[in-house]
């Protein structure tokens, strides 16, 4: 069965700094990926997402992602953080021919004034 | 803009009690889904539905079932609540397919119902 691990739980970085969220999947073959955001008390919503093609992908807010198949690794960027950012960041994988992903335990952004 | 709606931001109920989550889209989704999310766990399946009055187990369909009588409705029924129950729902919906061909699409979610049971 597919997996997904988002290792850090916890991330803290100061507004205007970069970002890089990990996320690793285990799966045989290159599934569909997925980031979402969940802002405190709200649904998740999709920042971007990666069916195939061009490798980096660009996403709402200012979000980009990269997949590398040699990695298994799809991580999201950000090249300046901005205090609205803070939220709790979720990568999805979802095995071709399935509709249903399976979500990473999230990682939390925390971002200083 | 796709709206997916739920009957309660907030719900407390006791011990035993029959809950129903309603959720309610209007996109014309075929899929629909109910997660529940806990702190450190993520979101967990607890069921799908793939189209009117058909369903699927997800990862943890026990002490749950589901009711989709509409296309644009799915409900989540705990048949006797218990304190462990006590968490965020999610509901979220897609389709079942794009024009493409492919079959995974962006799942839109509602904004949550946080269950709190007594």
């Amino acid at each position: 069965a597919q997996s997904v691990t988002q290792p850090d739980i916890h991330i803290t970085v100061s507004e205007g700094a970069s970002l890089e969220l990990r996320c690793n999947y285990s799966y045989g073959a290159t599934p569909y990926l997925f980031w979402y955001v969940q802002s405190p008390g709200q649904g998740l919503q999709l920042l971007l997402k990666y069916f195939s093609g061009d490798t980096l992908v660009q996403g709402i807010k200012g979000f980009e992602a990269e997949f590398k198949r040699s990695q298994s690794s799809f991580n999201l960027r950000k090249p300046s953080v901005h205090w609205s950012d803070a939220a709790e960041y979720f990568c999805a994988v979802a095995p071709r021919g399935s509709y249903i992903p399976t979500f990473g335990r999230g990682t939390s952004l925390i971002v200083h004034p | 803009d796709v709206k997916v709606t739920q009957s309660s931001r907030y719900l407390v109920k006791r011990t035993g009690e029959k809950v129903f989550l309603e959720c309610v889209q209007d996109m014309d989704h075929e899929n629909m889904f109910w997660y529940r999310q806990d702190p450190g766990l993520g979101l967990r399946l607890i069921y799908f539905s793939y189209d009117v009055k058909m369903k699927e187990k997800g990862d943890i369909p026990e002490g749950y079932s589901v009711s989709r009588e509409k296309k644009e409705r799915f409900s989540l029924i705990l048949e006797s609540a218990s304190t462990n129950q006590t968490s965020m729902y999610l509901c979220a919906s897609s389709f079942r397919t794009l024009a493409g061909g492919k079959p995974t699409d962006t799942q839109y979610f509602g904004p949550g119902t946080r269950l709190t049971v007594l």
